[in-house]
Formats: structure tokens, C-alpha cells, sequence
């Protein structure tokens, strides 16, 4: 069974731009959390998504935001981005509630 | 606030012998408990989990270990193995934030031949 897909692996923005990452859960899983991972604070959760409804959500601004499309597939987007979003965008997937969450590889994403 | 602290940020051990991982937590209501191995410019890989109805779980070289009582718990690989060298991350989370896992910040271990 393939794992848990994340596009694109890296990516170069300019402060003030957006950016939408895309995840794609392992075959019949229908939680996707996303994790941001900074050097400063460690792994953080962003927000998770249950059958296309945001279910739980983490301290992040706004300017965070994420949605799942019907086929689980997931999408989180960062609009004016700031140089404090560079980071590893991290997404999981589980089969549903108090399952094991298994990781992506992540999208690097660098803001200059 | 952080809730889950790993007080070593790396540990380094002698192929063959034991490695400790410790891991401490101060939320009373998490339940569910993780650790997670994890290798530059990879996401976490899975390793073991236990739940807080139990006080020991076991896959092949690695053991949790959680005490309820000290808000505690620790990982032993044995025997420690080179490929064994990562990142290992613990998490925790709650009933009512069942996806939401809260990660300490990691311990590098370094497994010496």
C-alpha cells in the first residue's frame, strides 16, 4: 500500500505571496492532520480534517487555512506568507479516530 | 506551556546495549501515547504506542514503558543497532483531541559501533 504523498517537496516563496500544499492519504484513510516543524518550536499541529470537516484546530493565524476533498485528499494553503512560515509542512493520515497517524515526507517550504 | 518534554536533546550509546528515551508530560487528560523515528528531510516514522490502560507495550526490540503516576514514559531499543541513529520524537494526545498530537521536542540518538 503506498504511504502518505506530499507535492511539492520543496518550495521557494517571496514574503507577501500564498502557497497551497497538497497531501494525499494513504488508500482508504480519512483523517489528515497537518503538522508544521520548526527549528525553534519543534512539531506543531496545525488542524485536522474528518470526512471534509475541519475537526480540530491548532494556534495558528488565519492566514492558515486547510480544506479535504471528498477523496480524502488534502490541501492546506498559507496566504501572505511571512518569513517565520519557512519550515517542514508535515502532513498524516489515519484511519479514523485514536488510530496511529502516519507521516509524509513534507514539503519544505522557504519564504525570503 | 509545553506539555511534553524531552529533557535529553541527544543521547549516545554503543551498538549492542540498551538505549533510554525519556519522555515527560504534565496534561493529565492525554491518553494516548506514540513515539516516532525520524531521519533528516523525512517525515516521522511510527514506532510504538500504549495506551494509558496499559503500563507496558512490546514490538520486537523496542518497549514503551508509561508510569500514570510520574507523568512518565520512556522508550527502550535492545539491542541498539546503528540504523538505529534518528531523531525519536514522543507524543501524546486526549480523548477529546484525538488526532491532535503533541510532540515533545526530540532526542538525537547516536548509536556508536
Amino acid at each position: 500500500k503506498a504511504g502518505v504523498t506530499q507535492t511539492p517537496r520543496y518550495l521557494i516563496k517571496t514574503r507577501g505571496q500564498q502557497v497551497t500544499l497538497s497531501c494525499s492519504p494513504i488508500s482508504g484513510h480519512r483523517s489528515v492532520s497537518w503538522y508544521q516543524q520548526t527549528p525553534g518550536q519543534g512539531l506543531q499541529f496545525l488542524f485536522e480534517y474528518f470526512s471534509e470537516t475541519q475537526r480540530n484546530k491548532g494556534n495558528f493565524p488565519g492566514r492558515f487555512s486547510g480544506r479535504q476533498f471528498s477523496n480524502s485528499r488534502s490541501e492546506m494553503n498559507v496566504s501572505t506568507l511571512e518569513l517565520g512560515d519557512s519550515a517542514l509542512y508535515l502532513c498524516a493520515s489515519s484511519l479514523s479516530d485514536k488510530e496511529t497517524q502516519y507521516f509524509g515526507p513534507g514539503t519544505r517550504l522557504l519564504v525570503l | 506551556d509545553q506539555q511534553v518534554k524531552q529533557n535529553s536533546p541527544s543521547l549516545s550509546v554503543q551498538e549492542g546495549r540498551i538505549s533510554i528515551l525519556n519522555c515527560d508530560y504534565t496534561n493529565s487528560m492525554f491518553d494516548y501515547f506514540l513515539w516516532y523515528k525520524k531521519y533528516p528531510a523525512e517525515g516521522p516514522t511510527f514506532l510504538i504506542s500504549i495506551s494509558s490502560i496499559k503500563d507496558k507495550n512490546e514490538d520486537g526490540r523496542f518497549t514503551v514503558f508509561l508510569n500514570k503516576s510520574a507523568k512518565h514514559l520512556s522508550l527502550h531499543i535492545v539491542p541498539s543497532q546503528p540504523g538505529d541513529s534518528a531523531v525519536y520524537f514522543c507524543a501524546a494526545s486526549s480523548l477529546q483531541g484525538a488526532q491532535k498530537l503533541v510532540f515533545g521536542q526530540g532526542t538525537r540518538l547516536t548509536i556508536n559501533p
